[in-house]
């Protein structure tokens, strides 16, 4: 089983509103991230969890929370998103940081009005 | 940082055709992974290749790493429409040699 699962699978929030995004594996994975791909463009990576510590913050604004409650769950807290953040939020995992192969889950298309 | 090249960017072709997008870059990769990604889905893992000059076969899809670690290559033979997608490479690099650089993808249509 090579599943990541994510929630919601569209998700639509005002500026001011507060929503959070979930991603789960069963894969015995130790390491899990969060990319944001925009239309046309490759996945940009934006945090990454090893051992349920958070191990890379690619500079992403605070309005971004991301949060490690165990091995297998991985959430994205928004909070007072703007438009441009508008995006395709894909979760993905792999055995640990540094592994040859990420699986990704189907994403989450985030639109912020 | 390492970067990641793929040509060419868009490919539109007949139904039977065969084809071959690239993935090029300047610095060395230990591995590199393919993946194809339909619109609003995530990318699926296609192969990873470890080793210099190592071909992969997975049905019509050949996938080729150059000898020195630099370039990758993918063959589509007899292209299905089927076969329509986003076409991403991927290695590790980044800042921190932990996190996967994604090229800028090849985004093939096939018409019937």
């Amino acid at each position: 089983d090579t599943e990541v699962t994510q929630t919601p699978k569209h998700l639509v929030m005002g500026m001011t509103n507060k929503k959070s995004l979930k991603c789960e594996q069963h894969m015995g994975h130790r390491a899990m991230y969060w990319y944001k791909q925009k239309a046309k463009k490759p996945p940009e990576l934006m945090f990454v969890y090893s051992y349920e510590k958070l191990s890379i913050n690619e500079s992403v604004p605070s309005r971004f929370s991301p949060e490690c409650p165990n091995s297998s769950l991985l959430n994205l807290h928004l909070h007072a998103l703007q438009p441009e953040d508008s995006a395709l939020y894909l979760c993905a995992s792999s055995q640990e940081v540094g592994s040859y192969e990420q699986y990704f889950g189907p994403g989450t298309r985030l639109t912020v009005t | 940082t390492q970067l990641l090249e793929q040509s060419p960017q868009f490919l539109s072709i007949q139904e039977g055709e065969n084809l071959t997008v690239y993935c090029n870059s300047s610095s060395v990769f230990s591995s590199l992974q393919w993946y194809r990604q339909e619109p609003g889905e995530g990318p699926v893992l296609l192969v990873t290749v470890v080793t210099g000059g190592e071909v992969k076969k997975l049905k019509r899809l050949t996938f080729q790493f150059g000898d020195a670690r630099k370039d990758s290559s993918l063959h589509i033979t007899a292209a299905q429409p089927g076969d329509t997608g986003l076409y991403l490479c991927a290695g590790l690099g980044g800042n921190y040699g932990q996190n996967f650089v994604f090229g800028p993808g090849t985004r093939l249509s096939v018409l019937p």
